[in-house]
């Protein structure tokens, strides 16, 4: 069953360290979202990809964020240095870009603290 | 400016009862798809239905239905005989398929399923 696979699933963390999110896209898929939702802002979209070159990372503060596809397999989004107004849940979400309309398909997120 | 606006902050109705929630949208382009996703309290986001705009008839997926009205800019969502299991937040999403391709997402319903 093919899925998006995120790391780490729960992160904390104090102000000022670097963090660091992975995500694993399904094989095959060309297109990568990065998404933090917050119960403030709701979802927002950071960055994403598409055949691993960034087409949009207008949503993501470029002075701490940072977000880079070293490969087809592996997303990564950093942050450095982390704030407590960054405590957020992250989704990484894939898809196949032929069809613009195509369904994505998000992971299980990843639960980062800061403190 | 592209927008989803979802009236209903929460909802509640009583298992096996039919529940709808309301999504409307704005958008310029000819070429658009909608979506529901549902995120249950584990936070993970599900694809409920999508709905091409240039399709008239309205998706369905089992006990899920949607109401496309393109003209009114109108996509509401249909729960018939509600699970426990659907308990979760709700967001109606457009993607539109131009020059800026990406997900516009509504703040979401949160909707409870009462035994």
């Amino acid at each position: 069953d093919a899925r998006v696979t995120q790391t780490p699933r729960h992160k904390v963390t104090e102000m000022g360290q670097e963090v660091t999110m992975r995500c694993q896209p399904i094989l095959g898929h060309n297109t990568v979202f990065w998404y933090r939702q917050t119960m403030m802002q709701g979802l927002e979209l950071l960055a994403y990809f598409r055949n691993r070159a960034p087409l949009d990372d207008s949503g993501m503060p470029k002075d701490r964020f940072s977000a880079e596809m070293p490969d087809a397999t592996l997303a990564t989004l950093k942050i450095q240095p982390s704030e407590p107004r960054d405590s957020a849940v992250y989704f990484c979400a894939s898809g196949q870009g032929v069809d613009p309309g195509n369904t994505i398909y998000f992971g299980e997120g990843s639960w980062l603290t800061v403190v | 400016a592209q927008t989803v606006t979802q009236s209903q902050p929460e909802m509640s109705v009583q298992e096996a009862e039919t529940v709808t929630l309301s999504c409307t949208y704005d958008t310029s382009e000819s070429n658009y798809y909608l979506f529901w996703y549902k995120q249950p309290p584990s936070r993970q986001m599900i694809l409920v239905i999508r709905q091409e705009a240039y399709k008239q008839q309205n998706a369905t997926e089992n006990r899920f239905s949607v109401n496309f009205q393109k003209a009114a800019k109108s996509f509401s969502l249909k729960i018939s005989d509600s699970q426990l299991g659907d308990t979760a937040m709700y967001f109606c999403a457009l993607y539109n398929a131009g020059n800026n391709r990406k997900l516009i997402w509504g703040l979401g319903t949160s909707l409870a399923v009462n035994p």
